[in-house]
This record gives C-alpha cells, structure tokens and sequence, in this order.
C-alpha cells in the first residue's frame, strides 16, 4: 500500500542555520513519482518539485536541495541558509498509477518548520 | 498565483445544511482533484475527474458528492453537514491527470460549520 511519512512534526532553526526534512514512502510500483509543496501561513499549497522514480539525481534549486534515494525510499529537502520566509508547513507526496493510468497521490502529514530571525 | 480559482474563501453555516463549493482549474488543465485538509485527518484526498468523468475516489464521504461540467469547471456538494466537516478544502488541477502529473492547487474553501 501507498504511504509516505514524515517523521518530523515540527522543527525550529535559527535563521541562516541548513535544515533537512525527511520524507520516507512505500510503494509497490516500479514506476512512481515524488514531490514536495510548501503550504505558508497563508494557506495556499505551493508546487516545489517533482522527481520520477528512475531519475536519482540530486536537485538543487537556489537554497533548495533535494535528495532521492531509491535504497532507503526516502526523498529529503534540506534548506540552506533558512529564512525567515521559509516558515511553513512542507509535505511530501508520492504519485503512483491507479487504475486506468490516472494517479493517486498520497501526502504525508506535513512537517512545520519555523525560522526564528 | 496557481491558475486555479476556488469559491467562497471562506463559508460558515450550520449543521444539517448543504453547500456547494466551487473550483475553476488552470487554462488547459483537464483534470480536476479536491481533498480535504483538517487537523486530525491531515490532506485527504477526496475525488477526481478528467474531462467531466470520475476517475478515481478517495476518502469521500456518501454525504459529499462532485462533478465537472463541460467548461471544466467542478463543484463539490456537502450535504447534512456535521461539526467535522469543518476543514479547508482544496481543489487542484493537473493537465493528463496521470501518475506524472503535476497537481496545481487553488487558494483553498474554508468551511465552518457551526
């Protein structure tokens, strides 16, 4: 069955300290895909990234890393140099194939991250 | 800004009442999905529909039902509301609706039922 975990409800860093938050799934499909939104105070749910399972190739994007591992399924998000703007709760999803192709997504619980200035 | 419209912002009304909410997806997009965020149940995922047939049901309530209509456009209909069904919920949109997708999701409908 699908399923994707968050261990992490809450983290705290300091501004400028680096943050990982961790995203481990489980999937029987050889064929999925991974993604990460950021949900602001604001509420609205904002796209990140997404990744396909044959593709394991670290992502980084600005301030933004990514790092997908097929061995320990799991799809982390590490933030350099945290600010405060960066304060958010962040979920991780997985995307599989239901039934006619279309997808099924599954999201994790979210993890809150605070920066405090 | 996503692409993707959702009305009201915000809804507040009572038990036992029925309301529609309404979700227009990006310009191309023909694949529609609505979840439900609370705090002890987290995102669910509630319903799909591609080109204004269902696809794919989640975590939907017989109370809650949906549909696309011919300009794209959903509407999800909660009915014989109960204090639980207080929760944000989110229309999102995708192009194919396939596994490799990626949703876009609107502001968000926050209902209240007092």
């Amino acid at each position: 069955a699908q399923k994707v975990t968050q261990a992490q409800t809450e983290i705290s860093v300091v501004e400028k300290e680096d943050v990982t938050l961790d995203c481990v799934y489980e999937t029987r499909d050889t064929t999925y895909y991974l993604f990460w939104y950021k949900q602001p105070p604001s509420g609205e749910l904002v796209f990140l990234i997404r990744r396909n399972s044959f593709d394991e190739q670290n992502e980084i994007s600005g301030r933004y890393s990514w790092n997908f591992q097929k061995s320990t399924s799991s799809f982390n998000f590490t933030i350099t140099a945290s600010q405060v703007v960066d304060s958010a709760v962040y979920f991780c999803a997985l995307s599989e194939p239901y039934i006619g192709g279309y997808q099924k997504v599954t999201f994790g619980t979210g993890t809150k991250l605070q920066v405090i200035p | 800004d996503s692409g993707v419209t959702q009305t009201p912002k915000h809804l507040i009304t009572a038990t036992g009442q029925r309301v529609t909410l309404r979700c227009s997806p990006r310009s191309g997009d023909l694949s529609v999905y609505w979840y439900q965020q609370s705090l002890d149940q987290g995102l669910q995922f509630l319903i799909q529909y591609y080109n204004g047939e269902e696809r794919a049901k989640g975590n939907i309530l017989e109370r809650f039902s949906a549909q696309q209509f011919p300009d794209l456009h959903s509407e999800l209909n909660l009915s014989s509301l109960e204090l639980g069904d207080s929760a944000l919920y989110f229309c999102a949109s995708s192009h194919g609706g396939r596994a490799a997708d990626t949703q876009y999701f609107g502001p968000g409908t926050r209902l209240t039922v007092l």
